[in-house]
């Protein structure tokens, strides 16, 4: 079990440029969750997966936000024409949620070391 | 939408003090956690506990579900204690598609600051 990994660690980025990053989960987890974290506040939801399917967005997540995790495996979140007001740590995390006969069984999240982005 | 309040916003301590943490939140939950957000950012969990009380060494955790409160309680501080810690609590929520899912929420946290 190598952790959540995301990359790049830091990336400065000028206005309107177009950015991705990548989140490599942990490889038995099947729910896949990224979050934005401004300074002073704690991380805020943005979307998730469960396998491949995207099963939930943010309204915080504009149009310019896009996310896929082909084959439901790695993730990738692309933000298009930048702005500065998207300078934040992007968070990824994982979990595993495993189905019995009559339960689901949630465990705790684990969150990557994100991703921190600067607009200029 | 699912309210996180945690207290104090600021504690500064000495090294080798005990300290208390707390989270209340205003709705029932499904599952809480603790974690402490380290200086490069990174977020490690620190448990995992949607209700009764958990120990990891110097750390101690209780989560009363019924009062919509949890405690972390960090005996004999270290320098290394430093950073934020953040309580995040987990409720199931009505998904565009039908059915349901779950969406963890955060507290603003609470930045510990231990002095040598």
């Amino acid at each position: 079990d190598t952790g959540v990994s995301q990359d790049p660690r830091h990336k400065i980025t000028k206005r309107g440029q177009n950015v991705t990053f990548r989140c490599d989960p942990i490889s038995e987890h099947n729910r896949l969750y990224w979050y934005r974290q401004t300074l002073g506040q704690g991380p805020e939801f943005l979307t998730y997966f469960q396998n491949e399917a995207q099963l939930e967005k943010s309204r915080l997540l504009s149009d310019r936000f896009s996310a896929e995790r082909p084959k439901g495996s790695f993730s990738t979140l692309e933000i298009q024409r930048t702005e500065q007001g998207d300078s934040a740590m992007y968070l990824c995390a994982s979990r595993l949620l495993s189905m019995g006969p009559t339960l689901l069984w949630y465990y705790g999240y684990t969150f990557g070391s994100g991703t921190r982005l600067t607009v200029v | 939408g699912i309210q996180v309040e945690q207290s104090p916003p600021d504690l500064i301590l000495q090294e080798g003090a005990n300290s208390t943490l707390r989270c209340n939140f205003s709705d029932s939950v499904n599952n809480l956690q603790w974690f402490h957000q380290n200086p490069w950012g990174q977020l490690i969990n620190l448990f995992y506990i949607p209700s009764g009380t958990k120990q990891n060494g110097r750390l101690s955790a209780t989560t009363v579900a019924t009062e919509r409160y949890s405690l972390l309680y960090i005996s004999s501080s270290q320098t290394t204690d430093s950073g934020v810690y953040f309580c995040a609590v987990e409720r199931r929520f009505p998904s565009d598609s039908g059915g349901s899912n779950y969406k963890l929420t955060f507290g603003k946290g609470t930045l510990l600051t231990v002095n040598p």
